[in-house]
């Protein structure tokens, strides 16, 4: 069964900078693309950046590209993101999220909330 | 960047009613690169149709997706308690992936 497991989630302060993780589990992790997404509150789904099976590639949304980073340890099943300089509009639900062979995100975790205020 | 418009924004139904969704995007999506995925309060979404029309592992075949270049239709023949939900159509044919803005779909 594909598990993904957030992490690292909390109350951060404008300027910040907060870690998240997804332990992934249930399927070859290193051979799978995989992504985060975001859900402010009450909003939509907005995607933020993917990296591809090896991490040699990233992809990233405007609104984060320079301030979030994107990496994965494949030898511990491990995707994270790095947030720095975060604002209050970052203020979301994070989901970390496996992408099938066709590009479309078949597997999501349960999320991890990310509340930037002072 | 395509953007994506569902419509309409909020689907008021009873269930065994047809439920038809729209989503329509600013450019030509590539090579049918449309997915629907399904949302519930407090859940994570899940992915129902890819490939503009092909059902996801598990997904019953009351949900099927159709549709090409700019115009794609998720429909739910017939609606179960557990189908009332929100609904986001994805496009991930380019960069950046993008989704609509949702259709709820909710109990008359």
């Amino acid at each position: 069964e594909v598990q993904l497991l957030e992490s690292g989630g909390g109350l951060v302060q404008p300027g910040g900078s907060l870690r998240l993780s997804c332990a992934a589990s249930g399927f070859t992790f290193s051979s799978y693309a995989m992504s985060w997404v975001r859900q402010a509150p009450g909003r939509g789904l907005e995607w933020l950046s993917s990296v591809t099976e090896s991490g040699g590639s990233t992809y990233y949304a405007d609104s984060v590209k320079g301030r979030f980073t994107i990496s994965r340890d494949n030898s511990k099943n491990t995707l994270s993101l790095q947030m720095n300089n975060l604002r209050a509009e970052d203020t979301a639900v994070y989901y970390c999220a496996k992408i099938a062979t066709d590009g479309s995100f078949d597997y999501w975790g349960q999320g991890t909330l990310v509340t930037v205020s002072s | 960047e395509i953007v994506l418009t569902q419509s309409p924004g909020t689907l008021s139904l009873s269930p065994g009613e047809r439920a038809t969704l729209s989503c329509r995007a600013s450019q030509s999506v590539t090579s049918y690169y449309l997915a629907w995925y399904q949302q519930k309060p407090g859940q994570a979404p899940r992915l129902l149709i890819y490939g503009a029309s092909s059902r996801a592992t598990g997904i019953p075949d009351r949900f099927s997706g159709s549709g090409s270049g700019t115009d794609f239709t998720l429909t739910i023949s017939r609606l179960e308690p557990e189908d009332f939900a929100v609904y986001y159509c994805q496009q991930y044919g380019s960069s950046p992936r993008t989704f609509g803005q949702g259709t709820k779909v909710e109990i008359k």
